[in-house]
């Protein structure tokens, strides 16, 4: 059973809001991974980090950013929310050469 | 240009049967397999893994086997139960720092 934790599980907020979506993980993994996927695609990776104060931006393009300044913690900000941000919210995390564990994902829906 | 690739979006299978999920991949470079069972609103979680110095790897009532020259993988779940009615996705790295993820297929295990 993997430890990672995302919280708000399910957030419905209006256009123009800042939004934090929080994940903790307590394995001691270095690295952390930020997925956003819609019903029936794939994951898409908009963020990572390799250990504390490293953070990447991922394959698909976001808005959001992230920080990395204590290992079990990987914060993701949206500044500005907009409709377009409505999606599922996967937070992830692996040792060096492990399996990536998933937390439990926050819905987001914007209005 | 997705390198994970599940073709087949939904499969139905009669409980106690077989079902065999298809998965295919593009990169050459990736060594390393996964598959994950997600149900609606939640994280993924972690099934089974597969390096690819190896064609099959087995755990209870779940195997994957890799056909490297094919650049192809499947999982085989027998026998099959309701309660693994659930969107699988596979997933391929390379190096361990990123992963890719295929749309996943719908899993229906009729009683």
């Amino acid at each position: 059973e993997a430890d990672i934790y995302q919280t708000p599980r399910y957030l419905v907020i209006g256009t123009g809001k800042k939004i934090t979506l929080e994940c903790s993980q307590t394995m001691g993994h270095d690295k952390m991974y930020w997925y956003q996927q819609d019903p029936g695609m794939e994951l898409h990776l908009i963020h990572y980090s390799y250990g504390v104060n490293s953070t990447e931006k991922g394959d698909l393009s976001s808005e959001s950013t992230v920080s990395r300044i204590r290992t079990e913690h990987f914060p993701l900000t949206l500044e500005s929310a907009r409709p377009s941000h409505t999606s599922q919210y996967l937070c992830a995390s692996s040792l060096t050469k492990g399996t990536q564990y998933f937390g439990p994902g926050t819905r987001l829906t914007v209005l | 240009d997705q390198q994970v690739k599940q073709n087949s979006p939904s499969l139905s299978v009669q409980e106690g049967r077989i079902s065999i999920l298809n998965c295919d991949y593009t990169n050459s470079m990736f060594d390393y397999f996964l598959w994950y069972k997600k149900y609606p609103a939640e994280g993924p979680t972690f099934l089974i893994s597969i390096s690819s110095i190896k064609d099959k790897n087995e755990d209870g009532r779940f195997t994957v086997f890799l056909n490297k020259s094919a650049k192809h993988l499947s999982l085989h779940i027998v026998p099959s139960q309701p309660g693994d009615s659930a969107v699988y996705f596979c997933a391929a790295t390379g190096n361990f720092n990123k992963f890719y993820f295929g749309s996943g297929t719908k899993l229906n295990v009729k009683p």
